[in-house]
């Protein structure tokens, strides 16, 4: 029972704004957003999370939609080094240790 | 700091062989899980704790046996191991149960 629904890949230039969606539309009040990414073979990494306001940090910027059914991932340049898969999930605060990771989105910056 | 350390990366394994994944932290994490991951699949949780002395099953903890004796450390054990259980496994640990951090990952065949 998908709780977040991402497209299964996509492209981008190197250099350019890639923004990489999510459906969320089941999401609870009291559940976040977070986002991962995994690089080809290494342990997934920690991107951004957020409730419902829009959210910033070195890595990326997250937007959340108004009734927060849908979000999303901004890498505002992006390099060759972020092609990976980008995993959208949503989970309450806490439990973490019991986060359900989907089969996410493979983001492929091109030359 | 090492963040979290796995060994091995890789093993080769006899159909009924066991051996014990080794997972450690030490950023005094509270939350660690185990997670394993097949091609074209996103993770699957198989045990997680809370803290030491204290472990729950996952999603697909069949084949698998945890213990948390300690903060630091979270083996995974495979007591007699089947060729369905050849994957990559990640440990991952989190502090107040939000973001976690991943190991680099233990790729096990089993023959």
């Amino acid at each position: 029972d998908a709780k977040t629904t991402q497209p299964t890949s996509m492209d981008c230039a190197e250099g350019r704004a890639a923004n990489l969606p999510c459906n969320h539309s089941t999401i609870s009040g009291n559940e976040y957003v977070y986002w991962y990414r995994q690089i080809h073979s290494q342990g997934p990494q920690y991107i951004i999370h957020g409730l419902k306001n829009n959210e910033t940090n070195e890595m990326a910027s997250l937007i959340i939609t108004e009734d927060r059914k849908s979000s999303t991932l901004i890498l505002p340049h992006a390099t060759l080094r972020d092609t990976a898969v980008y995993y959208c999930i949503v989970h309450p605060q806490g439990g973490s240790e019991k986060l359900v990771f989907g089969k996410g989105m493979k983001l492929t910056v091109n030359p | 700091n090492a963040g979290v350390t796995q060994t091995p990366k890789f093993q080769v394994l006899k159909t009924g062989q066991s051996m014990t994944l080794q997972c450690a932290q030490d950023m005094n994490h509270e939350y660690m899980s185990w997670y394993r991951q097949d091609p074209g699949m996103g993770l699957r949780l198989i045990h997680y704790s809370v803290g030491a002395g204290i472990t729950d099953q996952g999603e697909v903890p069949n084949g698998y046996n945890v213990s948390r004796s300690t903060t630091e450390d979270f083996p995974l054990r495979l007591l007699s191991a089947a060729p369905s259980q050849t994957s990559v496994y990640f440990c991952a640990s989190s502090y107040g149960a939000n973001v976690l951090t991943f190991g680099a990952g233990s790729r096990l065949t089993v023959l």
